[in-house]
């Protein structure tokens, strides 16, 4: 799976939206761009995931950029519920092979301050 | 279930014991992970069972570490003889396959005194 880079940490005021940036430069065809967060002490939960349309549901919006090297994870009225570590994960969307797994790194600790 | 249900949600064992972990995935979900979460630290691959193939137990330690899930729901990670290295958060998650997002339990958390 292709290897994301996100900055360590980013702060938010309350009620603005949150940008998260992603880079994937070597992410390739048919992976898809996942996201995920942690809150503190909680198991990851599922946000939102695409390939190279943007997508949105009730959670966030994911804007990937045209060459797909890059993508951003919007929030768009951040809560002081949304602090978390988001991920950003590339992989292949099927679970054939060994294309299940999914690989975390580090992540971005968002900050969301009233 | 709604969720991922995973028990006990705190274990505290002595060096040397074994311990079992239980995960309920969600019901009709055929995926499932185990995840190991240190402090601070990223979350690792464990092992991962789907449908009625051979697990992949790739990303397990040690031989201390084994897995089942029977009947194609419940699963038990057991470490025997547990170090202290062993403690950390395990993190159990299910999907219903081809692509759909993993819905994760809130883990256990495994200390080791």
């Amino acid at each position: 799976d292709a290897k994301t880079t996100q900055p360590t940490s980013m702060d938010c005021a309350e009620g603005r939206a949150a940008n998260l940036p992603c880079n994937h430069s070597t992410i390739s065809g048919n992976e898809y761009v996942y996201w995920y967060r942690q809150i503190h002490s909680q198991g990851p939960q599922y946000i939102i995931h695409g390939l190279k349309n943007n997508e949105t549901n009730e959670m966030a919006s994911l804007i990937i950029t045209e060459d797909r090297k890059s993508s951003t994870l919007i929030l768009p009225h951040a809560t002081l519920r949304d602090t978390a570590v988001y991920y950003c994960i590339v992989k292949l969307s099927s679970t054939g092979g060994s294309n299940y797994k999914l690989t975390f790194g580090k992540g971005t600790l968002l900050t969301v301050n009233p | 279930g709604a969720g991922v249900s995973q028990s006990p949600s705190n274990k505290v064992t002595e060096k040397g014991k074994d311990v079992e972990l239980r995960c309920d995935p969600i019901s009709g979900h055929t995926a499932l992970y185990w995840y190991r979460q240190s402090l601070g630290q990223g979350l690792e691959f464990l092992i991962y069972f789907q449908g009625n193939s051979a697990p992949d137990k790739s990303g397990l330690p040690s031989d201390r570490f084994s897995a089942e899930r029977t009947g194609g729901s419940v699963s038990t990670l057991t470490i025997q003889r547990t170090q202290q290295e062993d403690s950390a958060v395990y993190l159990c998650a299910s999907s219903p396959g081809q692509g759909r997002g993993y819905t994760f339990g809130s883990g256990t958390r495994l200390t080791v005194v």
